[in-house]
């Protein structure tokens, strides 16, 4: 089990340009979300995916879009990045029961110029 | 609508001494608690949980939390810490009611240093 994987792990982008953070999980896990994390500002959830086909925004949903592709794959993208969005972009995915325990990916760091 | 509380942003202990991480939350239903470790580098993986029952609940690594609802905490403690705990611990809360569309609201983090 790889568990939650994302790609890429870095990236640097300049202001205006687009691209698409991907996730993926081998659990079955039913629900997937997508996290910031900023200094002193903890985790923020920008979207969530309760189960396929369904995608809810979160906290910090501005700037972004979501797909969830199927059950396994739940992708981020920024249209036209600012530099307000560098950041690290952790994916998780859960059961989706009550308990709610999420597993993480290893994160993206994402820079904006 | 949750939030939780984690007074401060950096502890420092010695090695071998006791480790309280403090947590308080703000629920208007009854919650499901967490705790997360982030060693450098990496995602956060899952400490220790409270969902029901025994109020006071064992993690990974020595871990422990008690749940206590009249002062509505969560603290995190260890008896003696080393120096592989030294990380970013986060808090976090959860609406038991919500089902699938339940979210996990997170805390700033506390960072964690071990002094040998």
């Amino acid at each position: 089990n790889a568990g939650v994987t994302q790609t890429p792990k870095f990236q640097v982008l300049k202001t205006g340009q687009s691209m698409t953070l991907q996730c993926a999980q081998d659990m079955n896990h039913n629900s997937m979300y997508w996290y910031r994390q900023d200094p002193g500002m903890g985790l923020r959830l920008i979207y969530y995916s309760a189960s396929e086909g369904t995608t809810d925004k979160g906290e910090v949903p501005n700037g972004y879009n979501v797909s969830r592709l199927n059950k396994r794959e739940f992708s981020l993208r920024l249209e036209s990045a600012a530099p307000s969005q560098t950041s690290v972009y952790f994916c998780a995915s859960s059961v989706g029961n009550r308990a709610h325990e999420q597993y993480f990916g290893p994160g993206t760091r994402l820079t904006v110029t | 609508a949750q939030s939780v509380t984690q007074l401060g942003s950096h502890v420092s202990v010695s090695e071998g001494a006791l480790v309280l991480l403090r947590c308080n939350y703000s629920s208007s239903v009854p919650p499901y608690l967490f705790w997360y470790v982030q060693y450098p580098n990496q995602g956060l993986q899952l400490l220790l949980k409270y969902t029901t029952g025994a109020t006071l609940v064992k993690g990974i690594n020595g871990f422990e939390a008690e749940f206590k609802k009249s002062e509505t905490s969560f603290h995190l403690t260890k008896p003696s810490a080393h120096m592989s705990d030294a990380a970013e611990y986060f808090c976090a809360v959860s609406d038991r009611r919500a089902g699938a569309n339940s979210k996990l609201t997170f805390g700033k983090g506390i960072t964690l240093s071990v002094r040998p």
